[in-house]
């Protein structure tokens, strides 16, 4: 299974911008990025995910590079509320095997938001 | 919406004892599966479920049995609890598809092995 790298932790100020990154050196061409995160004393939740093209919703963008070895979670205007561990995992699509249906996390990235 | 329910949400036991934690979803989502994290660890899959009748190993299934008789629960049982087994177990569910793969999260059980 392909794996991803991310910082242990990163820091940010309350209204700025934050970009949280993740390395996917040996991703698959069938492998979508995920982006979940997870606040204190609760259970994960999604925040976005993509295949090739960057994406947004209304929690976050998503640029991914043009060789998809490497991706970027952006907050537009980072919020107290936002302070949580972000994870990066990548799933595969294809229907062969069990590979399709895992979904492994990391450690994720810590982030802190200063008010 | 309820979405996914874990009960017991708390449960303290002594070495060898047996609990079942179950995990309940109102989504009719065929993927199910059992995480737990550690301090500084992560998340780390257990055991997982794509469909009723049928459970598959994760990262680190020993000590844990599953079961999903029922599409909507998948259970998670304990025959003889030790403390390397202290820690918080969250479920998950999602769709059958390539194009979501959205994982609900359940709030988490806090299991303590004394």
């Amino acid at each position: 299974d392909a794996k991803t790298t991310q910082p242990n932790s990163m820091e940010s100020n309350e209204e700025e911008p934050v970009h949280l990154p993740c390395n996917h050196s040996t991703i698959s061409g069938t492998d979508y990025i995920h982006w979940y995160r997870q606040l204190p004393s609760q259970g994960p939740e999604y925040v976005i995910h993509g295949l090739t093209s960057n994406v947004n919703n209304r929690m976050a963008s998503l640029a991914i590079a043009e060789d998809r070895k490497s991706s970027t979670l952006i907050l537009h205007r980072a919020t107290l509320r936002d302070a949580a561990v972000y994870y990066c995992i990548l799933r595969d699509v294809r229907n062969s095997g069990g590979s399709n249906y895992k979904l492994t996390f990391g450690k994720g990235t810590l982030l802190t938001v200063n008010p | 919406n309820a979405g996914v329910t874990q009960t017991p949400k708390f449960r303290v036991l002594k070495t060898g004892q047996s609990m079942t934690l179950l995990c309940a979803q109102d989504m009719n989502h065929e993927y199910m599966y059992w995480y737990r994290q550690d301090p500084g660890m992560g998340l780390r899959l257990i055991h997982y479920s794509v469909g009723e009748g049928t459970t598959a190993k994760g990262e680190v299934p020993d000590g844990y049995n599953v079961s999903r008789l029922k599409k909507q629960n998948f259970l998670l049982g304990l025959e003889s609890a030790a403390p390397s087994q202290t820690s918080v177990y969250f479920c998950a569910s999602r769709q059958q598809g390539a194009s979501t793969g959205e994982l609900f999260f359940g709030e988490g059980s806090r299991l303590t092995v004394l």
